[in-house]
Parts: structure tokens; sequence; C-alpha cells
């Protein structure tokens, strides 16, 4: 069965702070992928990155940058110099390769960064 | 950019009323699905459809859920008798041609609250 866990309930940190997200999973199948999708107050789902079970290079996007490491299943996510823009849920979601690649989500981690 | 709609974006109704939420994929995409979100709580999946047929389902799409392509462009989700639990934000995604791991984009949600 799949599964995803995201340990950090809350965080909060002062702008311009490094901040990073754990994401750890839990899949029998030895294809899957992995996203990270924000979710700001206004509710809507963002979708930011996916990620293949074959491919462990880390991606880094701007501010944001990806770290997948499958000996330890996680798919944690780093936002540096952090900006009051970046507050909101994050979710990491995983799909297996086979059926209907329906996402099954983490818990959520609510990000907030202070002014 | 193209991107998958989402009508209403509120929804108030009495338990045990009938409602029917609506969705437009991206078009040209294959693959359909429905999420939900309690409030304040992780997105879970509810259905896939493909090919005018449902692909996948989860335990919380019992026989008070059902979804429809009734037309080549509109995707509803239907609920025929409201309950108080039913109230939470509502998700359609579109996938294109379904390639493994192909990303699911999501539309901006329906809120409906049962009173």
């Amino acid at each position: 069965a799949q599964k995803v866990t995201q340990a950090q309930t809350e965080i909060s940190v002062v702008e311009k702070e490094d901040v990073t997200l754990d994401c750890v999973y839990e899949t029998r199948d030895t294809t899957y992928y992995l996203f990270w999708y924000k979710q700001p107050p206004s509710g809507e789902l963002v979708f930011l990155i996916r990620r293949n079970s074959f491919d462990e290079q880390n991606e880094i996007s701007g501010r944001y940058s990806w770290n997948f490491q499958k000996s330890t299943s996680s798919f944690n996510f780093t936002i540096t110099a952090s900006q009051v823009v970046d507050s909101a849920v994050y979710f990491c979601a995983l799909s297996e390769a086979g059926g209907a690649q329906k996402l099954v989500f983490g818990q959520g981690t609510r990000l907030t960064i202070n002014p | 950019e193209p991107e998958v709609t989402q009508t209403p974006s509120h929804q108030v109704t009495q338990m045990g009323q009938e409602v029917i939420l609506r969705c437009v994929p991206i078009s040209n995409h294959l693959y359909f699905y429905w999420y939900r979100q309690i409030l304040g709580q992780k997105v879970e999946f509810l259905v896939s459809f493909y090919n005018n047929e449902i692909s996948e389902k989860s335990e919380i799409f019992d026989d008070q859920f059902s979804v429809e392509r009734p037309d080549g462009s509109n995707f509803t989700l239907k609920i025929r008798s409201t309950k108080l639990e039913d109230s939470a934000m509502y998700f359609c995604a579109s996938m294109g041609s379904g390639r493994i791991g192909e990303t699911q984009y999501f539309g901006p949600g329906t809120r409906l609250l049962v009173l």
C-alpha cells in the first residue's frame, strides 16, 4: 500500500531563512512518481515538481530545491531565502506506475513566513 | 495556458439534497479525477475516469456518489443525498495521455457546505 508521511504539521520561520519540508513515502512498487503541490490561502493546488523513482538527481528551480533519496524513501523540499509569498500548505504526493495513477497525499505542512 | 475549471466555487446545501459539481478538464486530456479535502486535512482520492468509465474508486466513493462525462467537455460529480460529513473542498484534476508519471493538473476546487 502507498503511504506518504509529512511529519511536520506546521513550520514558522522569519523571512529570508532557509526552510526544509520533509516527506517520507512507502510503496511496494519499483516504479513510482513523487510530487510536490503548493496550496496557498486561496485554496487551489499548484503543481511544483514531479520526480520518477529512477531519477535521484536533485533539482533546483530558483529558490526551490528538492532532494530525493531512495535509500531513506525521502523526497525533501527546501526553500532558500524564504519570502512571505511562500506561506502556504505544501503537500507531498505519490503515484504508482500501474492502474489509474491516483495521487496519495501526505497530511501537508503549513508553512508560515513571517516578515 | 490551459487550465481546469470548476463550478460553482462555493455551494451550500441542505442535508439530503442532491448536488452536482462541475468540472471542465483541459481540452486534450483523457484522464479525469475527483479528490476531496475536508477542512484542515489532507487531499483524498475519490475516483478516476477514463474512456467513459470509472477506472478506480476509493472506499469513500460509495453508492451516493456518481460521475459522468455528459458531453465532450464537462466532467461531473453527483452526490445523491448529501450528509454533513460531505462538507469539504472537492477538486477535479485531469491528466493528458496517461503516460506513466504524467502530472495531474487541478482545478480551483468547489467548497461544499452541507447544513
